[in-house]
């Protein structure tokens, strides 16, 4: 089964900086899939990525996936207090498979 | 913007007691899923549900649940006799295609069902 593995499990940030989220899989990805949850609240959908060195962005938040298809990372600029919450990859498996499998999550704290 | 709904938001019940979560997927969505999140673990994927029928399940969905889309516009998951390990916040989804590169699966709220 496919394991993910994200990265920090929890970051605490200044307000305006930078930072990165990894996510890496134990098998090739199909489809990888970036949600945000706040605490006791739903999944928010950010981003889906499925080919090779794909990128994408939406306001200030960057994802990316490498070329092999293993390894995605979640990039946010110039943080906000806004950005606060867990950031959950999730994949699908393929092979006519809808199921997603998270990883564990990312607690971001982001300091005013 | 449209979004997935979940009632009750949160849900109190005894050991053994059946209950019923309620969902309405997005309305021109055709994939329905439900997973659930015990607290401070990951989110494990239940049952996925097209044309309906049960497309997928997991070792998780055992005799004891099942699913239902009664009508147009609802999507239910029963737990027919509950135990104190169901206790978790459980969330419906819904996703507009079958083509993978279409399956931006979007989340209801959550139904947090505590068993006593």
């Amino acid at each position: 089964s496919q394991e993910l593995e994200q990265s920090p499990q929890s970051l605490i940030v200044q307000e305006g900086k930078n930072l990165t989220i990894n996510c890496t899989s134990s098998k090739t990805l199909y489809g990888l899939y970036w949600y945000k949850q706040k605490y006791g609240e739903g999944l928010i959908f950010l981003m889906m990525l499925q080919k090779g060195g794909e990128e994408k962005s939406h306001e200030k938040i960057t994802a990316k996936l490498d070329e092999k298809k293993q390894q995605s990372s979640l990039h946010i600029t110039a943080s906000q207090p806004s950005h606060a919450g867990i950031y959950l990859c999730g994949a699908d498996s393929g092979a006519g498979s809808y199921q997603l499998t998270f990883g564990k999550g990312t607690k971001l704290s982001v300091i005013p | 913007e449209p979004e997935v709904t979940q009632t009750p938001s949160h849900q109190v019940t005894q050991m053994g007691q059946e209950v019923i979560l309620r969902c309405v997927p997005i309305s021109n969505h055709l994939y329905f899923y439900w997973y659930r999140q015990i607290l401070g673990q990951k989110v494990e994927f239940l049952v996925s549900f097209y044309n309906n029928e049960i497309s997928e399940k997991s070792e998780i969905f055992d005799d004891q649940f099942s699913v239902e889309r009664p009508d147009g516009s609802n999507f239910t998951l029963k737990i027919r006799s509950t135990k104190l390990e169901d206790s978790a916040m459980y969330f419906c989804a819904s996703s507009g295609q079958g083509a993978r590169s279409y399956n931006e699966q979007f989340f209801g709220p959550g139904t947090r069902l505590t068993v006593l």
